[in-house]
């Protein structure tokens, strides 16, 4: 079955540098989320997108900004980056809940990014 | 306080053993719960939802307790590959998910 794909799988970046991120939701999945892992953390939920709107943010810094296009994929794009900001970044889709279905979450492999 | 809290381990436990986590959640609104598993430097998988009157999937149970705010995952006939770390997952009123720390579990040979 398709899963979530991200591109890039890595990336390394300079400080104050900036960064683009992209995120190709599952097929028919309407709804796409940003998270943050750090080392040795659990995710952070940093913002999502419902139907190209944006519903729902998080701990996403003023530096990040994203959106959702017509094709549903979505675009983390990080600014003026920072060496915190190295982390895995996930983007992860669903569907409407529905009957028995709880709108669970697919995640993609991730981009690692490094900043240095 | 964080919104899911989790023993984080490690669970060290021999092929075949039956192991259980626990975690509890503080937002009392929360509608939907899921137990993830994540692969060191891998994305997290989606293990299972919980369901209020309990669910089960091959060797994987899973429970919630509402009025405790506790749920659990119980493994039985614990195999190599079931070595992760398992997340417990929340949540709460809008979309985005609460995630535990983790417990980490390794199954020994």
């Amino acid at each position: 079955a398709a899963g979530v794909i991200q591109s890039p799988r890595h990336l390394i970046k300079e400080k104050r540098e900036t960064a683009t991120l992209k995120c190709y939701p599952i097929p028919r999945h309407d709804t796409v989320y940003w998270y943050q892992q750090g080392p040795g953390q659990d995710p952070q939920f940093l913002i999502s997108f419902y139907e190209k709107m944006q519903s729902d943010k998080g701990s996403i810094p003023d530096r990040f900004s994203a959106q959702q296009f017509s094709d549903y994929h979505s675009e983390l794009n990080m600014s003026s980056l920072e060496l915190g900001d190295s982390a895995l970044y996930f983007c992860a889709s669903s569907s409407r809940p529905q009957r028995e279905k709880r709108g669970e979450q697919y995640f993609g492999p991730g981009t690692r990014l490094t900043v240095t | 306080r964080k919104e899911v809290e989790q023993d984080p381990g490690p669970f060290n436990v021999p092929e075949g053993a039956t192991v259980a986590f626990n975690c509890t959640y503080s937002n009392s609104a929360s509608q939907s719960f899921f137990w993830y598993r994540q692969d060191c430097r891998k994305e997290p998988k989606l293990l299972m939802s919980v369901y209020s009157s309990g669910n089960e999937d091959g060797r994987f149970t899973a429970q919630l307790n509402r009025a405790s705010q506790y749920i659990s995952l119980l493994i039985r006939d614990s195999k190599l590959s079931d070595s992760a770390t398992y997340l417990c997952v929340v949540k709460a009123g809008a979309n985005n998910l609460f995630f535990g720390t983790g417990t980490r579990l390794t199954v020994i040979p």
